[in-house]
């Protein structure tokens, strides 16, 4: 149980499209969803937390008009990078926790690779 | 700000050797502490957590982490390790709140 998959598995866009990332947990309600983003040998970085219902909370540095995020749904979170850039380019992964996260394990999707042209 | 330190970033082991991976962090109150390891080409999977209770903590595959509160550590420990956990290592911490931070994550190796 607690799978949480993302679609898609990669992208490439032209610079100034937007994309649009979706993270599902498949068979649990996700009250919390994470977004983050992964740099090539590097740690995961968190980018915002969504609640089902809820605006984002963002990280600081993190711009809000460029990563949208929408958690319409127990089951579905979305980030859209508006406007993409090739400085954009990355991996994304999403995260899904049942509860308050501190307290419970996240659930980690497989991770969309972006690449901006 | 808290923060989390995995000093190691390349490990390279033969088979049946034993494994320490470090993670220390820091925060000066009450966290919950978790392994993460991602096998190539696939996604973070939990191999354990602490919360509370027993501080030395058995996970999946055989790994087990031991937490010293005094010493703000949370290290990562297998007896023999085998080609099949060649993968990448991270830590993680939370205060309580409900955000992860990340440790920048250990790449193991092992040799068949």
């Amino acid at each position: 149980g607690a799978v949480v998959s993302q679609h898609p598995s990669r992208v490439i866009c032209k610079s100034g499209t937007s994309v649009k990332i979706e993270c599902r947990s498949l068979d649990f309600q996700a009250t919390t969803m994470f977004w983050y983003r992964q740099f090539p040998k590097q740690s995961l970085m968190l980018m915002a937390t969504s609640n089902e219902g809820s605006k984002a909370t963002y990280e600081q540095g993190v711009e809000k008009d460029k990563f949208l995020i929408n958690h319409a749904s127990l089951t579905l979170s979305t980030l859209t990078v508006t406007s993409a850039h090739p400085e954009d380019s990355s991996f994304y992964i999403c995260s899904a926790s049942r509860g308050l996260a501190g307290y419970n394990e996240q659930f980690f999707g497989p991770g969309t690779r972006l690449t901006v042209l | 700000a808290q923060s989390v330190s995995q000093h190691n970033h390349h490990v390279i082991l033969s088979e049946a050797a034993s494994l320490e991976l470090g993670c220390n962090y820091s925060y000066g109150g009450t966290v919950n502490l978790f392994w993460y390891v991602q096998y190539p080409g696939q996604h973070l999977q939990l191999l354990l957590k602490y919360f509370s209770g027993d501080p030395l903590v058995k996970g999946i595959k055989g790994f087990e982490a031991e937490f010293i509160k005094s010493k703000f550590s949370f290290n990562l420990r297998k007896p023999s390790v085998q080609w099949s956990d060649t993968a990448e290592y991270f830590c993680a911490v939370s205060s309580g709140t409900y955000k992860y931070i990340f440790g920048t994550g250990t790449r193991l190796k092992v040799l068949a």
